[in-house]
């Protein structure tokens, strides 16, 4: 299967920690992308990898995995975080599916 | 400096053939391991990866839509060009090209919106 679950929305404290997650068949194969994108804007790559940050990504931001499951945490949540969060894999047959996306929301 | 700019109508009509131009500066898509993906988001909605070229010229498509969509590039004008056919009002959305490179998106255009309407 190709396809990519996240869940829909999550809330985190401003300053704590939270981790949006990601399910799929093709995790077990392949590393997880993820993407921030914000009201009106372009997505924007926040680790691509086992856990690997563009340049000018904050360090808050980082990337796990385990078995068909791949993890988006932040650590010390700032109220810029708030935006959709998008997972993205390939799989074996060369598409690269997108999650549902996760609304994260910052109290 | 990596740019990519979508182009293309932004009304076609139900039943049309939509084409999108990427333009993009800043790398050439003749180098081993550069790809540019078109991926597309309903107002509202969620990301949709549609189609991919790679360097070689090998071409991938979103299972669901790979009978109507068509991508090829011209490396020398540095474009990549996706053609849907038979559109349809919920192919309304905003159309994104963007860099991909060893399975992940790195730079996206702003997007262009489509809508389909008669």
């Amino acid at each position: 299967s190709s396809e990519l679950t996240q869940d829909p929305a999550v809330s985190v404290a401003l300053g704590q920690t939270v981790r949006i997650t990601c399910q799929g068949d093709s995790l077990r194969s392949y590393y997880a992308s993820w993407y921030q994108q914000k009201p009106g804007q372009a997505p924007v790559l926040v680790i691509y990898g086992k856990n690997n940050r563009p340049s000018g990504i904050p360090d808050r931001f980082s990337g796990s995995s385990s078995g068909n499951t791949a993890s988006l945490t932040i650590t010390g949540a700032q109220a810029e975080d708030e935006a959709d969060y998008y997972c993205n894999s390939r799989d074996s047959s060369g598409n690269h599916p997108f999650g549902g996306g996760t609304k994260l929301t910052v109290l | 400096q990596v740019t990519l700019r979508e182009s293309g109508p932004a009304l076609v009509k139900p039943t049309q053939t939509l084409t999108l131009t990427c333009t993009f500066s800043g790398f050439s898509l003749s180098t081993s391991g550069m790809c540019v993906s078109w991926i597309r988001q309903p107002p509202g909605k969620a990301l949709e990866w549609l189609a991919l070229i790679d360097w070689d010229d090998d071409k991938y498509y979103s299972t669901s839509l790979k009978t109507r969509l068509t991508i090829s590039k011209d490396t020398s004008k540095n474009q990549v060009v996706l053609t849907m056919t038979n559109m349809d009002p919920v192919d309304t959305a905003t159309y994104y090209c963007a860099r991909t490179r060893l399975r992940y998106f790195d730079y996206w255009g702003q997007g262009t919106l489509v809508t389909v309407s008669s």
